[in-house]
């Protein structure tokens, strides 16, 4: 089906261990996003790329790794899990960097950190 | 830089009744203006958005917002709920131009949310 999907949906995982979340989307749009959702904060930035092999940080990104080799994926890594890494993450894509764009979200990934 | 408050975390209102989501914006400059839907174990979704013109923008399931310069603000409106839209709504305000790697002056900010629970 088209859309942009994540994996795994639900992840526990112990500090200090990596980790490393999925996204994928079939529009081919050029942009991808990783935001966090936290309870008080909204949604914030981790990390973003205009296409692939070009990446850029966003508001968050200190823990945090992305590549893209392929315009469709957009992995996020945490090298070395943290409890405060313990959070909602959702993926997004946009056809362009224009700010008038709508950005389209995946279902997102809870993960879990003990 | 700019911000955005929803001044309110939690709306809880009966079926059929009207709604209001309080959204007021802070920038320096020209923004466009953006509300999302995430219903349950969801992602976000686009309800509607502001990008110039008419004040008054209609979006999906009946919602609809009013940009207001003057106060800076863009409040959501319903006038007759379901207990399907139960859900948290963000807005968001973007700036800039393009987004781009090394440099980007386009940011979209969210708000905190609010929780929109329709009982029966």
């Amino acid at each position: 089906d088209a859309g942009i999907t994540q994996s795994p949906r639900y992840k526990i995982t112990e500090t200090g261990r990596q980790v490393t979340l999925m996204c994928h989307q079939t529009w081919s749009h050029s942009y991808m996003f990783w935001y966090r959702q936290d309870l008080g904060h909204g949604l914030r930035l981790i990390y973003y790329s205009a296409a692939a092999d070009i990446t850029d940080k966003g508001e968050v990104p200190d823990g945090y790794v992305v590549s893209r080799s392929k315009t469709e994926n957009f992995p996020l890594t945490l090298e070395s899990a943290t409890r405060s890494q313990t959070s909602v993450y959702f993926c997004a894509s946009s056809e362009s960097g224009v700010s008038t764009d709508t950005q389209y979200f995946g279902p997102g990934t809870r993960l879990t950190v003990l | 830089a700019q911000s955005v408050t929803q001044l309110d975390s939690q709306v809880p209102v009966f079926e059929e009744a009207p709604v209001e989501l309080r959204c007021n914006y802070s920038s320096s400059v020209s923004v466009y203006l953006f509300w999302y839907v995430q219903y349950p174990n969801q992602g976000l979704q686009l309800l509607l958005k502001y990008l110039s013109g008419s004040t008054l923008v209609k979006g999906i399931n009946g919602f609809e917002a009013e940009f207001n310069k003057s106060q800076t603000s863009f409040h959501l409106r319903k006038p007759s709920v379901h207990i399907s839209d139960t859900a948290e709504y963000f807005c968001a305000v973007s700036v800039g131009g393009w987004m781009n790697s090394g440099g980007s002056n386009y940011k979209l900010t969210f708000g905190k949310g609010t929780l929109l629970t329709v009982n029966p």
